[in-house]
Formats: structure tokens, C-alpha cells, sequence
């Protein structure tokens, strides 16, 4: 069971980042994708999930807007989109396996190995 | 401010026992929502060390355990080992954020 996210990206302010999430050893469809971040010097951060088994969405209110959140069942993978990058989203983002189909309150407990996201002009 | 109030750093020696706090509210830990504990080494990927407040992953130490009362969780750490020194974070779920999860702000354990 595990998942790998795509490479490391350098941005410019304004800018959008997409990140991946690719998943294997399970069945990719029965479970949430949590999207947490850790900017330099500080802790974890959650920033919403998606689930492909009922499309559904759920975004911390903080970046309810400004991110999306998809899950393509077809090839296994997650993404994440942040938009309207500032330096304050220079952050390592993290993608963590969550919720079965429709139950809630599950641990995060396979995690991807972290992309990192640096935001400068 | 996180939702989950966890103090910045506990120390301890080996053969001493060390207790991180996770203190919560009504609307998350006090709502029978689950707690998670985790463990990341900055530079490498957060682990699942407690899930459903009191229950240890296959291959965690016996010398990690965890409880949970009203509104707030703990984490003991038994003989901590110079490799536990870390940043440990506490997770539930809040129900006044429609379900989100919500992490503690983290601590940093000092292994004296």
C-alpha cells in the first residue's frame, strides 16, 4: 500500500500548482484522499479531502476557493490545484489515505512521501 | 491557533515517563469524535502511531499509548528512546466545521 506524489515545484506569486497522488496496493476507489501541509517552521495542516468512491469534496475554510481536489479512478490518482499561489503556501504538501466509502472519522494512515512547493518571485 | 491545543515540547529521560496533552472542545474531542496520533521527523513522512484514541498499528512500541477523557487526549511515552525524538500531533474531527479534521499544533519531544 502506498502512494507517490509528483515532483517539486517552484512557482511565482499569482501562480496555480497542481500536485499528484498516485496510489497502489489497495483499492483506490473505497477511500478518501486527505490533502495536509507543513510550511517551513510549522505544524501539520489539513486542507480538505476527496473521495472517488462518491465524488464528494470537503475543503477546510480556509482555502474553500482557492483549491480543488479531484480523484480520477482510472488511473488510481489524486490531484490538488491551489490557485492564486502567495510565498505563505511554500509548504511541503502531503497526500494521506482517510475515510472508507461513506464512514468518517478514520486515521490517516498511509501517507505519500510529501511534494515540496516553493512560491517566489 | 490550532483547534487542538497541544503543549510546544515535553521532555524526558529513559525510564522516565512523558505525557503530551491534546486538549479539545465540545465540538471535537468532547463530541466522541476519534483522536490520531502521529509522529514526524521533519524531512521524512508523518506515521500513524494511535488510531481510535487508544489503539497502536502493528509494528508501534508498546511504550506508545494513549487515552482520551471529556475533551481532551494524552499520549504516554514509556522509556522514551533517543530514536522517539520527534514531533508528535494529535487529529480529530470537528463537528462545528461540518466533520473537517483538525490537527494539533504538534509537540517536540526531547529525549534528555
Amino acid at each position: 500500500v502506498q502512494l507517490v506524489q509528483s515532483g517539486s515545484e517552484v512557482k511565482k506569486p499569482g501562480a496555480s500548482v497542481r500536485v499528484s497522488c498516485m496510489a497502489s496496493g489497495y483499492n483506490f476507489a473505497d477511500w478518501t484522499v486527505n490533502w495536509v501541509r507543513q510550511a517551513p517552521g510549522q505544524g501539520l495542516e489539513w486542507m480538505g479531502w476527496s473521495s472517488p468512491y462518491n465524488d464528494n469534496t470537503k475543503y477546510s475554510q480556509k482555502f474553500q476557493g482557492r483549491v480543488t481536489m479531484t480523484t480520477d479512478t482510472s488511473t488510481n490518482t489524486a490531484h490538488m490545484e491551489v490557485r492564486s499561489l502567495t510565498a505563505d503556501d511554500t509548504a511541503i504538501y502531503y497526500c494521506a489515505r482517510g475515510d472508507y466509502r461513506d464512514y468518517t472519522g478514520y486515521p490517516m494512515d498511509v501517507w505519500g512521501q510529501g511534494t515540496t512547493v516553493a512560491v517566489s518571485s | 491557533q490550532s483547534v487542538l491545543t497541544q503543549p510546544p515540547s515535553v521532555s524526558g529521560a529513559p525510564g522516565q515517563r512523558v505525557t503530551i496533552s491534546c486538549t479539545g472542545s465540545s465540538s471535537n474531542i468532547g463530541a466522541g469524535n476519534e483522536v490520531h496520533w502521529y509522529r514526524h521527523l521533519p524531512g521524512t513522512v508523518p506515521t500513524l502511531l494511535i488510531y481510535g484514541n487508544t489503539n497502536r498499528p502493528s509494528g508501534v512500541p508498546e511504550r506508545f499509548s494513549a487515552s482520551k477523557s471529556g475533551t481532551s487526549a494524552s499520549l504516554v511515552i514509556t522509556g522514551p528512546l533517543a530514536e522517539d525524538e520527534a514531533d508528535y500531533y494529535c487529529q480529530s474531527y470537528d463537528s462545528s466545521l461540518s466533520g473537517s479534521a483538525v490537527f494539533g499544533g504538534g509537540t517536540k519531544l526531547t529525549v534528555l
